[in-house]
């Protein structure tokens, strides 16, 4: 039962333009969610987080929405970067930390 | 500051056989957590150590099993190694404290197992 879903498992943008990667979520008691960058050979590092009391968090280049009462979020990644290139995953918290299955992002320069 | 460290970084097992991966956490860090990732299934929770203490688990069979030491070093135990067990296995590490603070989760590199 995958409680977090990333439905697109890949994402193909132009340098320079919006990426824009989904999130879906089935617990309403998550609380907290966090999306991951990872690289080949490397372990994920933390990118952004959202507490579930806001929808929109930003930072940079990246901005994460939250839509509670659709269970879904979205991070934004404005103006897309060929370093941005990797696979990026979403979770979300409860008594543990939850992942979904990624999204491999891949920035055309 | 060194970061996280895992040993070995690459294993190749066969069938029944076991396994004991090391996670060497960022030092202060005393928490540590264990994920495997797999292709279809992403990065699922294994277990979260603590103080010596495992603080949390995941579902996972008891064939996986794991342990912190005092330095908070941790290593993780898999008995009876099965061809669905390859996978990437990661761990991470945080302060702690209350409950693992996950802005501040380092991953270490991960260690690639592969089971024949």
């Amino acid at each position: 039962d995958q409680q977090v879903k990333q439905n697109s498992p890949s994402l193909s943008v132009q340098e320079g333009r919006i990426s824009i990667l989904n999130c879906d979520y089935t617990n309403s008691m998550f609380d907290y969610f966090l999306w991951y960058k990872k690289y080949p050979a490397e372990g994920p590092t933390f990118l952004i987080s959202i507490s579930s009391i806001k929808d929109k968090n930003e930072d940079g280049r990246f901005t994460v929405f939250l839509n509670k009462s659709a269970k879904h979020l979205s991070l934004h990644i404005v103006p897309s970067q060929p370093g941005d290139s990797a696979v990026y995953f979403c979770a979300a918290t409860g008594d543990k930390l939850i992942f979904g299955t990624g999204t491999l992002l891949a920035v055309q320069p | 500051k060194a970061g996280v460290t895992q040993t070995p970084r690459y294993l190749i097992k066969t069938r029944g056989q076991q396994v004991t991966l090391s996670c060497s956490p960022i030092s202060g860090h005393r928490s540590v957590s264990w994920y495997q990732q797999t292709p279809g299934q992403g990065l699922q929770f294994l277990f979260e150590y603590f103080s010596e203490t495992q603080r949390n688990k995941g579902n996972f069979p008891g064939r996986f099993s794991g342990r912190q030491f005092s330095n908070s070093r941790s290593e993780m135990n898999v008995s009876t190694l099965e061809l669905g067990d390859s996978a990437l296995y990661l761990c991470a590490s945080s302060l702690g404290q209350a409950q693992p603070n996950y802005n501040e989760q380092f991953f270490g590199p991960g260690t690639r197992l592969t089971v024949l």
